[in-house]
């Protein structure tokens, strides 16, 4: 089965701060992803990675930066946490190819910026 | 318009009976669909996967696509009070990207 985790389940930060959050997946992906869900909204794809130091933005970036160093992890950094992103932060990963695009997702974490 | 659309419900039906959830694309070039499921406060879990037109059965759960139609449609036999969740259709759209739709809503009444 595929493992994604997720530092932290629950989360509470202030405006201003530097937000980590970290994401580890065990079966070897190339392929990495974060969204935010939020109601009404869906989900809305932040950023991804198709392999160790790559990335891409996606549909809202901003605000938003991120980090691969090594396949199994993807982390999301929020550099000034705002009100507005407080948010469920969900990680997913899958493997590449043209057919399978089946994303897997971690536990997600919930942060609230207050 | 959106590029996945689902009514967001909620959709009702008594447990034993079938539930029908739809989805409309806008992409005619869009290949792959999905069909998530989430329970409350938890992450999207894949269900359903399909690729060609026609029916995808699994157990329960029948997956059906009509690219001509731009849409896909997700069927639950036999409806359990545990099927009560909101279903997330995906879309990939271009090369690399997956699209969701808002969910829909599903409440199985015992």
């Amino acid at each position: 089965d595929v493992k994604v985790t997720q530092s932290s389940r629950y989360l509470v930060k202030r405006t201003g701060e530097k937000v980590f959050l970290e994401c580890v997946q065990d079966m070897d992906h190339e392929n990495m992803f974060w969204y935010r869900q939020d109601p009404g909204l869906g989900l809305r794809l932040i950023y991804f990675s198709y392999d160790v130091k790559m990335k891409e933005k996606g549909d809202i970036p901003e605000g938003y930066s991120v980090s691969r160093e090594k396949k199994e992890r993807f982390s999301l950094i929020l550099e000034s946490a705002s009100t507005n992103q407080t948010s469920m932060y969900l990680c997913a990963s899958r493997t590449p190819g043209t057919h399978l695009y089946e994303q897997y997702f971690g536990p997600g974490t919930r942060l609230t910026v207050t | 318009q959106k590029e996945v659309e689902q009514n967001s419900g909620p959709l009702s039906v008594p447990e034993g009976a079938i539930a029908s959830l739809n989805c409309t694309y806008s992409d005619r070039g869009s290949q792959s669909f999905f069909w998530y499921r989430q329970y409350s406060g938890k992450s999207p879990e894949l269900i359903m996967s399909i690729y060609s037109n026609g029916d995808k059965e699994d157990g329960r759960f029948t997956a059906q696509l009509n690219k001509a139609s731009q849409y896909v449609s997700l069927l639950i036999r036999d409806s359990q009070p545990s099927d009560s969740a909101t279903y997330l259709c995906a879309v990939k759209v271009g090369y690399q990207k997956v699209t969701f739709g808002t969910g829909t809503k599903l409440q199985v009444i015992p």
